[in-house]
């Protein structure tokens, strides 16, 4: 079945630092794909998306590019801030509008100042 | 727009009690999902509707856990008798019936089970 899969956490960054999250995944046809995120004390939202092949998401500095010969949409920011701090998740939507949407196991980004 | 509303928030039982949650989506969702999220773990799905079916309840523990949507709004998620590994938080979510639509969630209720 469809799955999901992230780099384990905890990742830890200085501040203006670089971040890549990694994400891969597994599905048949071709599935929509998120990152949602999860700052403390506060519930899931959305991020980012790309719903086809090559498509390129951003958000709020993030990116994320849809890459189905490698089954990735690795998240990246080029300059963190400590206000990124929170927990990230990969999510795919199974291809059709009745299909699931199912959650890779999330990874926590610390950034220091 | 009011978001997705979610009640208790949070509830201490015990083992082998049984417990119930409330969901009520947003406003034309037609699609609403229940999620497990175990401390550290990413949310499994555990239930899907679309309107009042079910899409898929493949991972949801029916000899415990029960779902219903009554009218294709309102869904409560019952779990009879819990055991301690229940414990976790309970999300319910809601999108449009697209694919490439956005889940909105609620802020879930955590359960612990002593």
């Amino acid at each position: 079945g469809d799955s999901v899969t992230q780099m384990e956490g905890p990742v830890t960054l200085s501040e203006e630092a670089f971040l890549t999250i990694n994400c891969t995944y597994t599905a048949t046809g071709y599935p929509s794909l998120f990152w949602y995120v999860q700052y403390p004390g506060e519930g899931l939202q959305l991020l980012l998306k790309a719903t086809k092949a090559d498509d390129k998401g951003s958000n709020k500095g993030f990116e994320a590019t849809y890459r189905k010969e490698t089954t990735s949409f690795h998240l990246e920011k080029g300059s963190v801030q400590v206000s990124d701090s929170a927990v990230y998740f990969c999510a795919l939507h199974g291809s059709s509008n009745t299909g699931k949407l199912i959650f890779g196991q999330g990874t926590t980004l610390q950034v220091k100042p | 727009e009011a978001g997705v509303a979610q009640s208790p928030r949070y509830k201490i039982i015990e083992k082998r009690q049984s417990v119930a949650f409330w969901c009520n989506p947003i406003s034309g969702h037609a699609t609403l999902y229940w999620y497990q999220q175990i401390l550290g773990q990413g949310p499994k799905l555990l239930i899907q509707f679309q309107n009042n079916g079910v899409v898929d309840d493949s991972q949801l523990p029916k000899d415990r856990f029960s779902a219903e949507r009554l009218k294709g709004v309102d869904s409560t998620l019952k779990i009879q008798p819990a055991k301690l590994e229940d414990s976790a938080v309970y999300l319910c979510a809601s999108s449009f019936l697209r694919q490439n639509t956005e889940a909105f969630f609620g802020q879930g209720t955590r359960l612990t089970v002593v």
